[in-house]
């Protein structure tokens, strides 16, 4: 299995509170991304980066912000949660040219 | 902006029965098509990817073909077991440098015995 960890697996937070997923991998891969997963909308990329400090927008970023200090650690931040942040979140990473994606095994956030 | 359309699901089969679930998909360039399955409770794995036209990519008997006439990528199987049962989704990567991939909304497949 890829080494890549998703911190927490699961979280309930507040509403109007900040919250900090955590991916971690130990490939040495370029490429991270976060994305979310909702029923009838498949995953959706929320922010990707593509090397230290390289970040950019995916299509579901608004309320989201990404950090890359470190080629292994991807941090998403929810600013302030709100309901409709509620989801399954999953990171993946991949070395590009159109290889294989691996993906972490998700951290499911309950907005309340 | 590139979008891909599966087939809606759930998919209810027997087993041992013969699977296809439909994939289409609309791209500016010329993408890499892959299928990635998603086991209960586990984040999604590769299934198969084929990169060029033609092109077909085959895993644990799983089938499909890069047709770029019909830009279609359709998943074929020709005889399902209960292990089969996951969420199966296809996606796309076009050649632009972030490799950032599109996927379908995703089609749970379940295999009674």
């Amino acid at each position: 299995d890829a080494g890549i960890t998703q911190s927490p697996r699961h979280k309930v937070t507040e509403t109007g509170t900040p919250v900090t997923l955590r991916c971690h991998q130990t490939e040495n891969h370029r490429y991270m991304y976060w994305y979310r997963q909702d029923p009838g909308h498949g995953l959706r990329l929320i922010h990707y980066s593509y090397g230290v400090k390289d970040t950019d927008k995916g299509e579901v970023s608004d309320g989201y912000s990404v950090s890359r200090s470190k080629t292994e650690d991807f941090l998403l931040t929810l600013e302030s949660a709100t309901s409709s942040q509620t989801s399954v979140y999953f990171c993946a990473i991949t070395p590009g040219q159109n290889t294989e994606a691996f993906f972490g095994q998700g951290t499911r956030l309950t907005v309340v | 902006g590139d979008s891909v359309t599966q087939m809606e699901g759930p998919v209810t089969l027997s087993e041992e029965a013969f699977l296809t679930i439909n994939c289409t998909y609309t791209a500016t360039g010329y993408p890499s098509l892959f299928w990635y399955v998603q086991y209960p409770g586990e984040g999604l794995q590769l299934l198969l990817k084929a990169t060029k036209a033609d092109d077909k990519g085959s895993n644990k008997g799983f089938e499909a073909t890069y047709r770029k006439e019909t830009t279609s990528f359709h998943l074929e199987k020709g005889s399902v077991q209960v292990s089969d049962s996951a969420v199966y989704f296809c996606a796309l990567s076009e050649d632009f440098g972030n490799e950032k991939l599109t996927f379908g909304t995703g089609t749970r497949l379940t295999i009674i015995p």
